[in-house]
């Protein structure tokens, strides 16, 4: 059973262009998660989805940034425009639909905006 | 936002000795406790977790415990080994149930 899955682990963008993320959740796992993490900091949540639905979007910067988790395919981190400020870890997390809080990490993708 | 308070920052002990972390939490919806483990690079691990209707629970060499009325928590690692070492986070359950709150970590290196 594969775990959850992120790519690409490494992204480079510089100011101003699109960064796109991607997250495939364990497979039976009908949640999942965001969170952004700040060099020596803790994790912070940014969006919580199920299929086709925005759950808790609280997290999330009002501009720039959108989350979307489609009938079909991998949930997608977008965020536009993108500012040296945003250059962080972004880890994705998914449940399985009993046991909401119990959240498992994928590898994390990590983005440097020059 | 609610807090989740973690000390300490960094910890150092020998191998064999016992490392203990300690988090505060000021959410009182919050009802969930888990504990992840990071390696450097790594993908966070989940390594334990405790629900509020529970005091302690253990895993062989790691336990935690639960304190709901003080509002904390604390993660008990014992003959701690060179692969114990890595940064360790607390979290907490929101008042919406699913989103986490982290602490900030410990950085917990054990020396042979």
């Amino acid at each position: 059973n594969a775990g959850v899955m992120q790519n690409p682990r490494h992204l480079v963008r510089r100011r101003g262009q699109e960064a796109r993320l991607r997250c495939s959740p364990m497979k039976g796992h009908s949640h999942v998660y965001w969170y952004r993490q700040l060099p020596e900091e803790g994790l912070k949540f940014m969006v919580y989805l199920q299929k086709e639905n925005i759950i808790d979007e609280s997290g999330m910067p009002k501009e720039r940034f959108s989350a979307e988790f489609p009938k079909e395919g991998p949930s997608i981190l977008r965020i536009q425009q993108v500012v040296r400020g945003d250059s962080a870890a972004y880890f994705c997390a998914s449940s399985p639909p009993t046991v909401q809080e119990t959240q498992y990490f994928g590898p994390g993708t990590r983005l440097l905006v020059l | 936002g609610e807090n989740v308070e973690q000390h300490p920052s960094t910890l150092s002990v020998q191998e064999g000795d016992s490392a203990v972390i300690k988090c505060t939490y000021s959410d009182s919806a919050s009802n969930y406790f888990p504990w992840y483990k990071q390696e450097l690079g790594k993908r966070p691990q989940l390594i334990i977790d405790i629900r509020s209707n529970v005091g302690e629970k253990k895993d062989q060499r790691i336990a935690v415990t639960l304190n709901k009325t003080a509002k904390h928590f604390s993660l008990h690692i014992t003959e701690t080994q060179p692969e114990d070492s890595a940064v360790y986070f607390c979290a907490a359950s929101t008042n919406s149930g699913y989103a986490l709150n982290f602490g900030k970590g410990t950085s917990l290196l054990v020396t042979p």
